[in-house]
């Protein structure tokens, strides 16, 4: 069946030095993603998103790529801070208003 | 502009009730999903309405059911409740315009509680 999946469920890293987390999507047909941080307590927060006909987009510190060759996307996020720590879902679509969400990577940030 | 509204924010029940949860979406959105989300099974979709109508449909029971009004607002109902329904709930609002898909923003959730 459809599914999304991440490399990672756990990632640590140093403030200030760069993250990358990775996910893997099985639905070729897919033609949009999105990447969400989620806070404890809250609600997925929309971070960036990207279409298929895309392989690269930026946002404020974030970066994602998309390769559809391997069905891969990864979310790079620059200088991380400690605000940066929550757990990261990518989710992708090709139905309007379906999300199929991976199982997160929790990131944490060390001081 | 003001985001997505779910309420309640927090839900105790129990076994055999019936539960109704409210979502009210980012102004102009037309677009309203729901999502059931547990530790084991991650965020799982559940429906999505666009204009009144049910667009997309998960694979939950038919115990789960939704419902959206002409205002957009959009209410989704579990019946017969059981202790594996104990979840947070979440809405999420997009413009949805066609089948093309667009960014969807969610609500805080519904943290449901089954004893």
């Amino acid at each position: 069946g459809e599914s999304v999946g991440l490399h990672l469920p756990t990632l640590s890293v140093q403030e200030g030095d760069n993250s990358i987390i990775n996910c893997a999507y099985s639905n070729s047909a897919s033609d949009y993603f999105i990447w969400y941080k989620q806070e404890s307590g809250k609600g997925p927060q929309f971070i960036i998103d990207i279409r298929s006909n895309m392989d690269k987009r930026q946002g404020q510190r974030v970066t994602v790529l998309l390769n559809k060759t391997v069905k891969h996307l990864s979310l790079q996020i620059a200088a991380t801070q400690p605000g940066d720590s929550a757990v990261y879902f990518c989710a992708d679509s090709n139905q309007g208003g379906k999300l199929i969400f991976g199982q997160g990577t929790e990131l944490s940030v060390k001081p | 502009k003001a985001g997505v509204t779910q309420t309640p924010r927090y839900l105790i029940k129990t076994r055999g009730q019936q539960v109704t949860l409210s979502c009210s979406p980012i102004s102009g959105h037309r677009s309203v999903s729901w999502y059931q989300q547990t530790p084991g099974q991650g965020l799982q979709f559940l429906f999505e309405y666009f204009s009144e109508t049910q667009r997309n449909k998960g694979n939950f029971p038919g115990r789960f059911s939704g419902r959206q009004f002409s205002n957009s607002r959009s209410e989704m109902n579990v019946s017969t409740l059981e202790l594996g329904d104990s979840a947070l709930y979440l809405c999420a609002s997009s413009s949805g315009q066609g089948l093309m898909n667009t960014e969807a923003f969610f609500g805080q959730g519904t943290r449901l509680t089954v004893v």
